[in-house]
């Protein structure tokens, strides 16, 4: 299966600022997703990143919030804008490895923990 | 859209008993199936999946099956194990689309 890198593990901010995570793949990949998860509650999609164009964002999540970059297919980053306390919460980055049959795997990254104080 | 309810939402059982999680999808079109197992400071790990042209799918002492008439699929663990302690989401898909999550299912096995 595909390594998922991602940078940073944790961080703690203050409000009003940002931050990029990245996202490295050891390996080419279709698609990249970029999830939320809130504390102690499922998996959210924010949006998939799109290789050379832009990423297409789930209803509840905008470009100018979070903006993201995929510039090839093994690497991709998802900024946290003008962050508050709501924004506290793990994102994590999937790929679409090619598997068997009709449909593709998906594999998670370890997640970056954002504190927003 | 895709929404997937997922029972229970918290499971103890006995070091060596089995569980079962349920989830159920609504979507009929759905035909992806996998269940991801996240321990605490971890990402999501997958432990086994299914398509929708399969009943039933084992590995090891893990198992799932689909009811697609139904529209639900189960996770099944058997002689489960303290290091099987951990939250467990189901998810569905179809086709290329990202995946939905069911709430998840926090297992404790107690020794």
């Amino acid at each position: 299966s595909a390594v998922i890198s991602q940078k940073p593990s944790r961080d703690i901010c203050q409000r009003g600022t940002s931050l990029t995570i990245q996202c490295q793949v050891d390996s080419q990949v279709t698609m990249m997703f970029w999830y939320r998860q809130q504390p102690g509650q499922s998996l959210t999609l924010i949006a998939t990143a799109n290789q050379g164009s832009e990423a297409t964002y789930e209803s509840g999540f905008v470009i100018d919030k979070f903006p993201i970059s995929r510039p090839n297919l093994t690497f991709s980053t998802l900024t946290v804008s003008n962050m508050s306390p709501e924004d506290s919460s793990i994102y994590l980055c999937s790929v679409e490895e090619l598997g068997t049959g009709a449909k593709n795997i998906q594999y998670f990254g370890a997640g970056t923990r954002l504190s927003v104080l | 859209g895709e929404n997937v309810e997922q029972h229970p939402s918290t499971l103890s059982v006995q070091e060596g008993d089995s569980a079962v999680i349920k989830c159920t999808y609504s979507d009929s079109a759905s035909n992806y199936f996998p269940w991801y197992k996240q321990e605490l400071g971890k990402g999501p790990q997958l432990i086994i999946d299914i398509r929708s042209n399969v009943g039933e799918k084992k590995d090891q002492r893990i198992a799932v099956t689909l009811n697609k008439t139904a529209k639900h699929f189960s996770l099944h663990i058997t002689e489960t194990q303290p290091e099987d302690s951990a939250v467990y989401f189901c998810a569905a898909s179809r086709g290329r689309r990202a995946l939905t999550f069911g709430s998840g299912t926090r297992l404790q096995v107690q020794p």
